[in-house]
């Protein structure tokens, strides 16, 4: 099976930056992904890590360390519109490699 | 470009009535597509996924089922509903080509059972 953890709250300020980690254990590691998700809403694809490294879209990064099943989403200049739930989800080759598995979410709160 | 719907947007039904949820997807053809159900303040637990017309690969035993009548058409059916099924229900897809991996959202159904 597979095993996703991120914290399930974090608040922060307007104008800072913040990192929210993801752990996960699974075989076949296929990619990891982040998702936002604002109340009510669908999510929305963020940004996709398949390599180590650092994977830079504006204010949001992403980073993955497949020796140590880590990850971690840095939103910098923080707005009040980012805050959002923030999904992990990751990908393997056990079963069909077309599907995800979701943490449970990291509920960000940022604060003016 | 891709867009997909998914309607209603909103349902209330009494438990033990039948459910019918559609997705349609616009812009590509053969899609995987799946259905996910949020319940509140939850991660997203996959339901069902297709990769083709009339093939269901189910992830989790319960009173739910889906079909693929069309390429592009998702639904997601039951016979008598549950209180425990209520939840955000959402669909995506994926294509089939170097990013099959991301999957994109419909806008979800919002079901409450009572």
């Amino acid at each position: 099976g597979q095993n996703i953890d991120q914290p399930t709250e974090m608040t922060a300020t307007e104008g800072a930056i913040v990192q929210i980690n993801c752990t996960y254990q699974t075989s076949g590691f296929n990619g990891l992904f982040w998702y936002q998700q604002h109340a009510g809403e669908a999510p929305t694809f963020l940004s996709y890590n398949v390599l180590d490294g650092l994977e830079e879209k504006g204010r949001f990064s992403s980073f993955l360390s497949r020796s140590k099943g880590y990850s971690y989403l840095l939103l910098k200049e923080l707005q009040m519109k980012d805050s959002a739930s923030y999904l992990c989800a990751v990908s393997n080759n056990s079963g069909s490699a077309r599907q995800l598995t979701f943490g449970s979410g990291t509920q960000l709160t940022v604060l003016p | 470009s891709q867009t997909i719907h998914q309607w209603p947007a909103t349902l209330v039904q009494p438990v033990g009535s039948p459910l019918s949820l559609e997705c349609t997807v616009e812009g590509t053809s053969n899609p995987n597509l799946y259905w996910y159900r949020q319940a509140a303040g939850r991660g997203l637990q996959l339901l069902f996924y297709s990769v083709g017309i009339g093939q269901i690969s189910s992830e989790v035993p319960q009173n739910l089922s889906a079909s693929r009548p069309q390429d592009r058409q998702f639904i997601l059916s039951s016979k008598k509903l549950l209180l425990s099924d209520s939840g955000f229900y959402l669909c995506a897809w994926s294509g089939t080509g170097p990013s099959y991996l991301k999957q994109y959202f419909g806008p979800g159904t919002r079901l409450t059972v009572t």
